[in-house]
């Protein structure tokens, strides 16, 4: 069974630019979550989606979004790209049964972001 | 504010060694805790988890040890192997299912 793939796995934006990264979970996974992680700090927690809906927000600016699509393919943008940006991307999938266990989630490699 | 905090940035321990890493928490109404670690270039791997209604959970090497009373949890490695350098994330589920994470601990193995 395929893992979590993001892309692309690095990229180097400059301030301004808005950014696109790509999430594709594991094959009957519907729930994908977004994470920031930065040197120090834990992952954060920026948005989880679900069949399409975005369930669960972290505390980012609107400058992030995000979507999925009917295959629970996931992407999420940043615009307008702030030097603070830069940063390890993580997307993670999971097969959601709440109410069943610890909600395992299954991470990508992440996609790293360099802002100049 | 910091609900899940991992007040060690780094470790160092002697392979056969035990390894203890800590997690201190905030939220008693957390239900489960998770531990994942993470080798540079990937994305974190799942290790164990302990519900808030157990005190300890057994994985081979790998043991955690949840102190409700004191909001504390430990993993524990016996006997460290040089695989196990990686930085070791400890996370918390709260009443949304969502999860929040520590900051990590670099746990190094010395031969």
């Amino acid at each position: 069974k395929a893992g979590v793939t993001q892309t692309p796995r690095y990229l180097i934006k400059t301030r301004g630019q808005q950014v696109t990264l790509s999430c594709s979970p594991i094959s009957g996974h519907r729930s994908v979550s977004w994470y920031q992680q930065t040197p120090g700090q834990g992952l954060q927690f920026l948005f989880e989606y679900f069949s399409e809906t975005q369930r669960n927000k972290g505390n980012f600016p609107g400058r992030f979004s995000g979507r999925q699509f009917s295959n629970s393919r996931s992407e999420m943008n940043v615009s307008t790209l702030e030097l603070g940006d830069s940063a390890l991307y993580l997307c993670a999938s999971s097969n959601n049964n709440p109410g069943v266990g610890a909600n395992v989630l299954t991470f990508g490699a992440g996609s790293r972001l360099t802002v100049l | 504010d910091q609900q899940v905090k991992q007040n060690s940035p780094s470790l160092s321990v002697q392979e056969g060694r035990i390894s203890i890493l800590n997690c201190d928490y905030t939220n008693s109404m957390f239900d489960y805790f998770l531990w994942y670690k993470k080798y540079p270039a990937e994305g974190p791997t799942f290790l164990i988890s302990i519900s808030s209604i157990k005190d300890k959970n057994e994985d081979g090497r790998f043991t955690v040890f949840l102190n409700k009373s004191a909001k504390h949890l430990s993993l524990h490695i016996v006997p460290s192997q040089p695989g196990d350098s990686a930085v070791y994330f400890c996370a918390a589920r709260d009443s949304n299912y969502q999860l929040i994470w520590g900051a990590g601990t670099k746990l190094i193995i010395k031969p």
